[in-house]
């Protein structure tokens, strides 16, 4: 294990629901992010949490909505996503933001009806 | 733009052969350069970086290559087997957040 952990692992929504996205980290690590990966595209980055602040927001739609209320914990909260939206959720940390290796989660495979 | 090239077919090799991954890049001047394995239906795992100043990196049967004026890193595995096959990840970095390639997928065949 990679020591980040990410729950669900899976999760089918409606395009109407409201559903949140877990992650864990127990690296003591500072930062933390969350990347979409979709089939046959690179790892997009979306948010980036340097010690509990958002230091990145890379052009997310609002319908997604992060919260990092402590160094360990990251949530993606979602709502009224879209079709396209479905694929995989991943978190993951680092030491630091920038310079570092990235100690990824299993992922949230998405799939929004 | 920054624009990171990893090659999308997927690499098929024979057991024991020595893969060779390619990754490209345009537009960017990292100061590191990362590669990371990912299995299906899992996230990546980090496997060796190299930074600018070094041309060359070992671990264990990985060896990373890093020509800064050729704009290209290459990823070899050594007497490959089939537990390999995976898809490998290329990530630059530099100013803050590495930006990542789309992967390329190798198949090692018994």
């Amino acid at each position: 294990e990679t020591g980040v952990t990410q729950t669900p692992r899976h999760l089918v929504m409606g395009m109407t629901n409201k559903k949140s996205l877990k992650c864990e980290q127990h690296l003591g690590h500072n930062a933390m992010y969350w990347y979409k990966q979709s089939a046959k595209k690179p790892l997009e980055l979306m948010f980036v949490y340097s010690l509990e602040e958002r230091v990145e927001n890379n052009s997310v739609p609002s319908r997604f909505s992060p919260e990092c209320p402590n160094s360990s914990h990251l949530f993606l909260h979602l709502h009224t996503l879209q079709p396209e939206d479905s694929a995989l959720y991943l978190c993951a940390s680092s030491q630091d933001p920038g310079l570092d290796i990235q100690y990824f989660g299993a992922g949230t495979r998405l799939s929004v009806l | 733009s920054q624009k990171i090239e990893q090659n999308s077919e997927a690499l098929n090799i024979q057991e024991g052969k020595t893969a060779t991954l390619t990754c490209n890049y345009t537009n960017y001047s990292p100061a590191y350069l990362q590669w990371y394995r990912q299995d299906p239906g899992r996230g990546p795992v980090f496997l060796l970086l190299i930074r600018e100043n070094e041309k060359e990196k070992r671990k264990e049967r990985l060896k990373v290559t890093f020509d800064t004026t050729l704009k290209q890193s290459l990823f070899h595995i050594t007497a490959s087997q089939p537990a390999d096959s995976a898809t490998y990840l290329c990530a630059l970095g530099g100013s803050y957040i590495p930006t990542f390639g789309r992967g390329t997928s190798l198949i090692v065949h018994p």
